[in-house]
This record gives C-alpha cells, structure tokens and sequence, in this order.
C-alpha cells in the first residue's frame, strides 16, 4: 500500500515563528512531491513542490527540505504569520502506472497566534 | 481565470439513494482527477480523466464511478449510498495530466448521508 506518513496532526506555533511538518513515504518510485494548503471551506492549493534531485528548495518563507536516502520530506515556514493558519497536506506521486494519481498524508492543522 | 467549479456545494441524500456530482474544469485543461476527502482517511485518490478515458482509479467500490464529456467537464456518482459515503467530494483539474503537472481543486462538494 502506498502510504505517505505525516506528522505532527496539529501544530501551534508564535506569530514569527518556525512552522516544521514532516512526511515520511515508502515507495520509492514517488518522484514529485508537492505540498497543498487548505483553508476552511476550500479546496487544497498547491504551495511548493519538490523533485528528489534537489535536497532543499525555497519559495519565500516556505521551503522545503529533502532526503532521499532517508525518504523523507519536511516543509519550513519561516516567520510564521496567523494568515498562515491552515492544513497542510503533504504528497507524492511516482512515475509507474497511474502517475498522475497523488497520495496524500494525513495532513497539518497550523496554528499560529499573535 | 475562472477556478475549478463543482456543483452542488452541499448535498443532502438518504441510505440507498444515489448522487450525481458535477466539476468543470478550468478552461483549457483535460485532466480531472476525484479525491473523497474524511476526517478520519485523509484525501483518498478516486479516479482521473483525460481526454473522456478513466486513466486510473482508487481503490473505491464499483458504487463509485465517474465520467468526462468531450468539454472536459466531468460527473461522478455514487450509487446505493451508504452513511461512510459522508465525506468532501474534492475535483482537480490539470492541464497536460503529465506527471507533475500542477492539479487544481475545485471547493468540494459537501455530500451528507443521513
């Protein structure tokens, strides 16, 4: 079974902040993984992703650390800001059959209060 | 540019009925996947289209099936429904359905089984 392991389930964290979420995943043939941002009565969006040739990657306040050898992937959001508020999903998507398909973990309730 | 919209925003069914849920697509784009999403699973991969042919599909019962007309918009249905159907039906649309290629969510559509 495909999983993609997600910790921690919530998260509070001080306005200015580090915000750090964890995945883990078995299958190595996952070759893609984004990270999506859900507010309340939203569908997720897509925040920052990462192919498993590079081991960091950084859009902003948002980056994303990677290490293949351990197989495992974790989002930084630096300066965390209320705005930042969400759940946070992590996911994968490999290259075999059915790639498009992606698998999700549990995701990230953030808190971050003034 | 309009977003991906999915019709209706909230659905009320009984045990036993069957439901029929809508999403169109962002314009341009030929990919639309179907993820349910619980509070206890997680987002769970339903099925995807492109180009009107079921690619690839979850791991769902046969109640659960979809369709994709020549304009890319896309239905899925649930027959018999049952009370674990209770979940956030969630639409993505991308545009070329390669591999990495960005996946879009709609809001969801809110079905209740009482």
């Amino acid at each position: 079974q495909q999983q993609v392991k997600q910790s921690p389930q919530s998260l509070i964290v001080q306005k200015g902040g580090i915000s750090i979420i964890n995945c883990a995943y078995e299958n190595t043939a996952f070759d893609y993984f984004p990270w999506y941002q859900q507010f309340p009565g939203k569908g997720p969006a897509l925040l920052i992703a990462i192919r498993p040739d590079v081991s960091e990657k950084k859009e902003g306040r948002f980056t994303i650390s990677f290490n293949k050898s351990a197989k495992q992937f974790s989002l930084h959001i630096m300066d965390s800001q209320p705005g930042d508020s969400a759940t946070y999903f992590c996911a994968a998507q490999s290259h075999g059959a059915g790639s498009y398909q992606l698998t999700f973990g549990k995701g990230t309730k953030l808190s971050v209060i003034p | 540019k309009a977003g991906v919209t999915q019709t209706p925003r909230y659905l009320i069914k009984t045990r036993g009925q069957q439901v029929t849920l809508s999403c169109s697509p962002i314009s341009g784009h030929r990919s639309v996947s179907w993820y349910q999403q619980t509070p206890g699973q997680g987002l769970q991969f339903l099925f995807e289209y492109f180009s009107e042919t079921q690619r690839n599909k979850g791991n769902f019962p046969g109640r659960f099936s979809g369709r994709q007309f020549s304009n890319s918009r896309s239905e899925m249905n649930v027959s018999t429904l049952e009370l674990g159907d209770s979940a956030l039906y969630l639409c993505a649309s991308g545009r070329t359905g390669d591999r990495a290629d960005t996946q879009y969510f709609g809001p969801g559509t809110r079905l209740t089984v009482l």
